[in-house]
């Protein structure tokens, strides 16, 4: 199975951040990668699919890249909507694996 | 609008069975390869099971085979889960998820999600 290693788990942030999350691979995933955003008690979110194409109506703040086995979703300014936990999921083989979660809080 | 909403969660005994269905509206089901996700505090986000969108190829997480069976009925636009022999490491909340891409041979990324329905394996 392909491991999917987020770090950090838990970032502190302000409003108005740039906020970094990375996403390794076990192996290379070309760019089948996409991230996705979960709030408590809700369903996740997709926010980025292909490693750096953004869904449709996802904010620009948000933005995906990398390839192979290293990819990263930054949130260039964070805003009051964006605390929440963060996942990143490969498609590329089976079994689909996710990442372990970045939970964005507040500093 | 695209819309799932799965049901037939509960509380089931360990060896027990239920089945979970998965409503959808607002898109062109039959066009669709269709997933179970399950979440876990413990385990996070996990991948069980998905079907090619005429029901010709399933899929499924290795801790699962032999005791869930995906299924589909077009007609209906649902999905459905059988989970037999259940175990307390089932216990979770199930979400079905569509798939991204139109037609296609290989399944991608889950772009619509329902709002899950909790399965607990407790006696």
């Amino acid at each position: 199975d392909i491991q999917m290693t987020q770090s950090p788990s838990t970032l502190s942030a302000s409003i108005g951040d740039r906020v970094t999350i990375t996403c390794r691979a076990s192996q290379s995933i070309s760019n089948w990668l996409a991230w996705y955003q979960q709030k408590p008690g809700k369903a996740p979110n997709l926010l980025i699919y292909k490693a750096s194409t953004l869904e449709s109506g996802v904010p620009s703040r948000f933005s995906g890249s990398g390839f192979g086995t290293e990819f990263t979703l930054t949130i260039s300014s964070l805003q009051p909507g964006d605390f929440a936990t963060y996942y990143c999921q490969q498609y590329s083989d089976y079994p689909r694996t996710f990442g372990q979660g970045t939970k964005v809080e507040t500093k | 609008e695209v819309q799932l909403v799965e049901s037939g969660g509960g509380l089931v005994q360990p060896g027990g069975s239920l089945r979970l269905s998965c409503a959808t509206s607002g898109f062109t089901f039959s066009a669709y390869w269709m997933n179970w996700v399950r979440q876990t505090p413990g385990k996070g986000l996990e991948w069980v099971a998905n079907i090619k969108h005429d029901g010709t190829e399933k899929y499924y997480l290795d801790s699962v085979k032999g005791r869930f069976t995906i299924s589909r009925d077009n007609t209906e636009n649902s999905v459905y889960l059988q989970m037999n022999s259940l175990r307390a490491d089932d216990t979770a909340v199930y979400y079905c998820a569509k798939d991204s891409a139109w037609n296609s041979a290989w399944p991608h990324y889950f772009d619509n999600w329902g709002q899950g329905t909790l399965v607990t394996v407790s006696s």
